[in-house]
């Protein structure tokens, strides 16, 4: 597609409830970053993938986040055990290659609460 | 949609007139400097860009200045528009680990007054 898209766009857990967030970047984008915006904030580093390969995962909060790239397109972030303050959108972003990232293209993110 | 701008500062200007929104930043060893434009239930846009060694840089209806001595970044947007009404946010990046990392700062929200 054109852009980048994340699914889904909503998503409601049950606080201890495992979810799945899906990123599908722009075709042929060797960077892909992940990131977690409070209301009212502005996004914070999550995780950065160079095709693959997971560089960076300084940003994940706890061992409950994991996110994956296996192939080197799509990419799932996973929260396992959800809890209050998990609740946020989850912005994908990505990037033709990995020295031009001021140049991300963002998707609209999931907004994810958990109750 | 989702309110981005909850508990922002905010800018309010009157269509037409000139905005200038302003931002601290900490790191004085970042490469440049990116400002991005968020708009209700969107990911961040981004605007414009500039690189730790220029002070000025111009765009369409927008200019960037950055001032290395007191650590400000300012975006200038000229004849403000009802379709500028977003969150702006300003970002360093540089090189950390092999490739590019963008840090956001605290967000502006725009209010364009018809």
């Amino acid at each position: 597609g054109a852009g980048v898209s994340q699914s889904p766009r909503y998503k409601v857990a049950k606080r201890g409830q495992d979810v799945a967030l899906r990123c599908d970047p722009i075709s042929g984008h060797v960077s892909l970053f992940w990131y977690q915006q409070a209301l009212g904030q502005g996004p914070e580093f999550l995780t950065y993938f160079q095709n693959e390969a997971q560089l960076d995962k300084s940003g994940l909060p706890s061992d409950r986040f994991f996110a994956e790239r296996p192939e080197g397109s799509v990419s799932t972030l996973k929260i396992q055990r959800t809890q209050q303050e998990d609740s946020a959108v989850y912005l994908c972003a990505s990037s033709l290659d990995r020295t031009r990232a001021y140049g991300y293209t963002f998707g609209s993110g999931t907004r994810l609460t958990v109750v | 949609g989702e309110s981005v701008g909850l508990h922002l500062p905010t800018l309010s200007v009157q269509e037409g007139d000139n905005s200038i929104i302003n931002c601290a930043y900490s790191n004085s060893a970042s490469d440049y400097f990116i400002w991005y434009k968020q708009e209700s239930g969107k990911g961040p846009q981004f605007i414009i860009d500039i690189r730790s060694n220029m002070d000025k840089r111009q765009g369409q209806r927008v200019t960037v200045l950055l001032n290395k001595t007191v650590k400000h970044l300012s975006l200038q947007i000229a004849a403000t528009q009802p379709g500028d009404s977003a969150v702006y946010f300003c970002a360093e990046g540089g090189y950390s680990g092999g490739y590019q990392k963008v840090t956001f700062g605290i967000g502006t929200k725009l209010q364009v007054i018809p």
